[in-house]
């Protein structure tokens, strides 16, 4: 079964402080995504990445950078967390468009980060 | 520039109603269209998907979406609402020119009285 993990469900931080949020697939995807969900908003891309050591920035990356030096990790950095970086944050991976471009996104079940 | 429009941040329906939700996108060809749901609490699950094979596709849950090229819409149907199908939808597209990325609608909030 396809699966997408995330480390935390829920974490709380204090402002200024450095967070990791860690998102694992199973399933050999090129494609990985880092989103953020807020009420009303929907789901904003924040970064991406289509390959090893490849990210591209999605349309809200400000105050967050990426890593991914592994095919099966991507890792979202807050490097100075802000209440305004309060949210859920969602990751997801696909297959490469080159083998179809209905390839469908498989989502992790989220972490909710409060920044106090 | 948006690409996805979803109508009515929530909806509400009686049980055993006629689910209703709307999608409109904007104009690309092809346009490759999906629907996912989130539960609460949970991460989001790919209901349906436009592949150009059928213009009505199934999904699960009883849900299906009906594309209408000339009226660019993929609204999602439910015939009998269940307590179940409580949750919020997101309709997404790909657009032809960039390589694996969605654009997500805003979501609908569907809530179903007992």
């Amino acid at each position: 079964d396809v699966k997408v993990t995330q480390s935390s469900r829920y974490l709380v931080k204090r402002t200024g402080e450095k967070v990791f949020l860690e998102c694992v697939q199973d399933m050999d995807h090129e494609n990985m995504f880092w989103y953020r969900q807020d009420p009303g908003l929907g789901l904003r891309l924040i970064y991406f990445s289509y390959d090893v050591k490849m990210k591209e920035k999605g349309d809200i990356p400000e105050g967050y950078s990426v890593s991914r030096e592994k095919k099966e990790r991507f890792s979202l950095i807050l490097e100075s967390a802000s209440t305004n970086q309060t949210s859920m944050y969602l990751c997801a991976s696909s297959p490469s468009k080159r083998e179809s471009p209905y390839n469908e996104q498989f989502f992790g079940p989220g972490t909710r980060l409060t920044v106090l | 520039a948006q690409s996805v429009t979803q109508l009515g941040s929530h909806v509400s329906v009686s049980e055993g109603a006629l689910v209703l939700l709307r999608c409109n996108y904007s104009s690309s060809v092809p346009p490759y269209l999906f629907w996912y749901v989130q539960y609460p609490n949970q991460g989001l699950q790919l209901l349906l998907k436009y592949t150009s094979a059928a213009t009505l596709v199934k999904g699960i849950n009883g849900f299906e979406a009906e594309f209408k090229k000339s009226e660019t819409s993929f609204h999602l149907t439910k015939p009998s609402a269940h307590m179940s199908d409580a949750a919020e939808y997101f309709c997404a597209v790909r657009r032809g020119s960039t390589l694996g990325r969605l654009y997500f609608g805003r979501g609908t909030q569907l809530t179903v009285w007992p």
